[in-house]
């Protein structure tokens, strides 16, 4: 079966840094996305890593490590509305379907 | 706007009730996806149309049955449902899935429509 597992909920400061971490268990491995999704709304895509290293989207990076099963989403220069769920999936071998981690729930205060 | 449209976006209904849940894509994707999503739980798979034949069903009670005429729309029919049905149901769509020939980073990215917020009492 697959494991993925992100903190439950974060709290940050307005102007802040903030790390996500995921880290996951599957049969083989297909690339990582990340989404946010803002309470009531649809989840939206952020990025998706495949191969190790970082990518950087403006103030919203994510990291990943095949051999340690692990990513993070960096999040800078934090806005109030960057309070959100951030959901992890990841695409196990031989599919094209994620499958989703529980989400953290991330506050941003001023 | 993320192209993709789920009507209605709340519902109530009682164990006894027949409803249906209408999902439309607007992005010329060819699979499209049920998502249920409860708090405190990741959200779970539950059927899956790639060029409107069905993929996956995800060990899903039979009071859910999906339907998908054509690729741009896709339903749920829902039937003397349970009160621990009550969820966020979300539908998705992507370009497609299950090309091992296809690298394209994207290829399998999922766009979510807003959900639907059922409560069965």
């Amino acid at each position: 079966g697959q494991n993925i597992d992100q903190p439950t909920e974060m709290t940050a400061t307005e102007g802040a840094i903030v790390q996500i971490n995921c880290t996951y268990q599957t049969s083989g491995f297909n690339g990582l996305f990340w989404y946010q999704q803002h309470a009531g709304e649809a989840p939206t895509f952020l990025s998706y890593n495949v191969l190790d290293g970082l990518e950087e989207k403006g103030r919203f990076s994510s990291f990943l490590s095949r051999s340690k099963g692990y990513s993070y989403l960096l999040l800078k220069e934090l806005q109030m509305k960057d309070s959100a769920s951030y959901l992890c999936a990841v695409t196990p071998g031989g599919s094209y379907i994620p499958t989703f981690g529980r989400g953290t729930s991330l506050i941003v205060h001023p | 706007e993320t192209g993709v449209t789920q009507t209605p976006r709340h519902l109530v209904m009682g164990m006894t009730n027949k409803k249906s849940l209408k999902c439309e894509q607007h992005l010329g994707h060819n699979a499209m996806y049920w998502y249920k999503q409860s708090a405190k739980k990741p959200l779970e798979l539950m059927f899956v149309y790639n060029f409107k034949e069905q993929t996956e069903n995800n060990s899903v009670p039979s009071r859910f049955s999906p339907e998908c005429p054509n690729s741009s729309h896709l339903f749920l029919h829902l039937h003397t449902l349970q009160p621990e049905d009550s969820a966020l149901y979300l539908c998705a769509s992507s370009p497609k899935t299950g090309s091992k020939q296809d690298s394209h980073v994207r290829a399998n990215t999922q766009y979510f429509g807003p959900g639907t917020r059922l409560t069965v009492l």
